[in-house]
């Protein structure tokens, strides 16, 4: 009955390093979304997975970001060469189905790029 | 894609007033219209949401209403408490009609002064 999690709560990395973040959200959720937050900002869509279908790409800010959904659960985004602006909590989200249902959000990943 | 207007950016009151939250969508094809709060440090959660087959919704102090022929909708909380004082996001979606994520607004920081 757990909610979503992410992993790890906080990370620091330096500038041009590699990090993974990792999302696990709720057992039986077909839809997971991931959201970027920057201090005070609004939640800046990043990519979103439904089910079996290909991936919503549209909202990844370049192609040093990806992310995947392994087996339809957990997932991880990734970002490549890091830079200070990457600066920013990432919020992972799960709903039941398409996006018409409540979609309950991880606790958040903050990352500072040094 | 959608887009999803949001005003005020901030907006005081005291306690015991109303606050009203406007947002607009573009995307007509948009049904499903939930708002979430989150409070300072803490992951956004839903308060009330509305889809399109209905105007209006209300949960006790809580109440959404939707203009499908303007586009759109609005966040009405009465009586106001200090514990309301969060930042609330709106939020559209077109679920079922489509493969849709959920695009939100950029939020609107409430205070309530006691």
């Amino acid at each position: 009955g757990a909610g979503v999690s992410q992993s790890p709560s906080n990370k620091v990395t330096e500038k041009g390093k590699d990090v993974e973040l990792r999302c696990d959200p709720i057992s039986g959720h077909t839809a997971l979304y991931w959201y970027r937050q920057s201090l005070g900002q609004g939640l800046e869509f990043l990519i979103y997975f439904q089910g079996n279908s290909a991936p919503d790409k549209s909202g990844l800010p370049s192609d040093r970001f990806s992310a995947e959904r392994t087996g339809g659960s957990v997932s991880t985004l990734t970002i490549q060469r890091t830079q200070q602006e990457d600066s920013a909590v990432y919020l992972c989200a799960s709903s039941l189905d398409r996006a018409n249902t409540e979609a309950f959000f991880g606790q958040g990943t903050r990352l500072t790029v040094v | 894609g959608e887009n999803v207007e949001q005003h005020p950016s901030t907006l005081s009151v005291q306690e015991g007033d109303s606050a009203v939250i406007k947002c607009t969508y573009s995307d007509s094809a948009s049904n499903y219209f939930p708002w979430y709060k989150q409070e300072l440090g803490k992951r956004p959660q839903l308060i009330i949401d509305i889809r399109s087959n209905v105007g209006e919704k209300k949960d006790q102090r809580i109440a959404v209403t939707l203009n499908k022929t303007a586009k759109h909708f609005s966040l009405h909380i009465t009586e106001t408490q200090p514990e309301d004082s969060a930042v609330y996001f709106c939020a559209a979606s077109k679920g079922n009609s489509g493969y849709s994520t959920l695009t939100f607004g950029k939020g609107t920081m409430l205070l309530v002064s006691p």
